[in-house]
C-alpha cells in the first residue's frame, strides 16, 4: 500500500517554543492531508483538512492560528504547533488517501509524540 | 449523520482462541467501512475493509469482518488470537457530507489484551 511518512516521531521542546512536524506522501501524491489528535486511550479526533495550494480547512474548536498548517507540494504537508503549552502534549498523526472516493481507505503517519515541558 | 460505536472498550482473550471486536454504525447512505489497528506509539494500519464488494471480507493477520446491513455491524473476528494482536483496534466508516465529499468518522476504539 501507499506509504505515509511523518517526522519526527516524537519531540520534547519549552513551553513558548514552536514545534514543526512534517507529513509527507512518498509514493503518491496527496492533494488533501488530514491531521490528527489522540489523547491518551481515546480515538483519533480530527484537526484539520490540509489541502494542496490553499488554505487548510478547520475543525470546530481548533485555533487555527495555534496549529498552522502549510500544504506547500503533492507530497508534503507541514503542522506547526506555534508557542507550545503543556497543554498541547499529545499525539499528532497525519494521514492521506490515494483519491477522495469514499471507499478509499487512508493511510497514516507513524505518528509524533509531542511532550512540551 | 454517520457514527461508529464500539461496544467494547476492552476485550480480553486467551491465546489461541477467538477474537471478536464489535462495531456498529449508523449512516443516511451506503458506507464503506474499515478496521485498522494500532500498537502503542504508532500510526494505524489498515487490516480490511469492505467497500460494497462482498459481505464477508478477509484482511491481513488471519482478520475477517462481516458486514450485515440487517444489524448495521462490522464486526472483527479472528479464529485464533496471537499475542502480536494485542493492540488498540478502531472501526471506522467512510460516508458521504452534505455538500459533497466524504468523511471518515472514527470510533472509540476496543483496546486488546492477549493473555498465555
Amino acid at each position: 500500500g501507499a506509504v505515509v511518512s511523518q517526522h519526527p516521531s516524537w519531540v520534547i521542546c519549552k513551553s513558548g517554543t514552536s514545534v514543526k512536524i512534517e507529513c509527507r506522501s512518498l509514493d503518491f501524491q496527496a492533494t488533501t492531508m488530514f491531521w490528527y489528535r489522540q489523547f491518551p486511550k481515546q480515538s483519533l479526533m480530527l484537526m484539520a483538512t490540509s489541502n494542496e495550494g490553499s488554505k487548510a480547512t478547520y475543525e470546530q474548536g481548533v485555533e487555527k492560528d495555534k496549529f498552522l498548517i502549510n500544504h506547500a507540494s503533492l507530497t508534503l504537508s507541514t503542522l506547526t504547533v506555534t508557542s507550545a503549552h503543556p497543554e498541547d502534549s499529545s499525539f499528532y498523526i497525519c494521514s492521506a488517501r490515494v483519491g477522495d472516493k469514499m471507499n478509499t481507505e487512508a493511510f497514516f503517519g507513524q505518528g509524533t509524540r509531542l511532550t512540551v515541558v | 449523520a454517520q457514527s461508529v460505536t464500539q461496544l467494547d472498550s476492552h476485550v480480553s482473550v486467551s491465546e489461541g482462541t477467538p477474537v471478536l471486536l464489535r462495531c456498529n454504525y449508523s449512516s443516511s447512505y451506503s458506507p464503506s467501512l474499515f478496521w485498522y489497528v494500532q500498537h502503542p506509539n504508532k500510526g494505524l494500519q489498515l487490516l480490511l475493509k469492505y467497500t460494497s464488494a462482498a459481505t464477508l471480507v478477509k484482511g491481513i493477520n488471519g482478520f475477517e469482518a462481516e458486514f450485515k446491513k440487517s444489524e448495521t455491524s462490522f464486526h472483527l473476528t479472528k479464529p485464533s488470537a496471537h499475542m502480536s494482536d494485542a493492540a488498540e483496534y478502531f472501526c471506522v466508516v467512510s460516508d458521504r457530507v452534505t455538500g459533497g465529499g466524504n468523511k471518515l468518522t472514527f470510533g472509540t476504539g476496543t483496546q486488546l489484551k492477549v493473555e498465555l
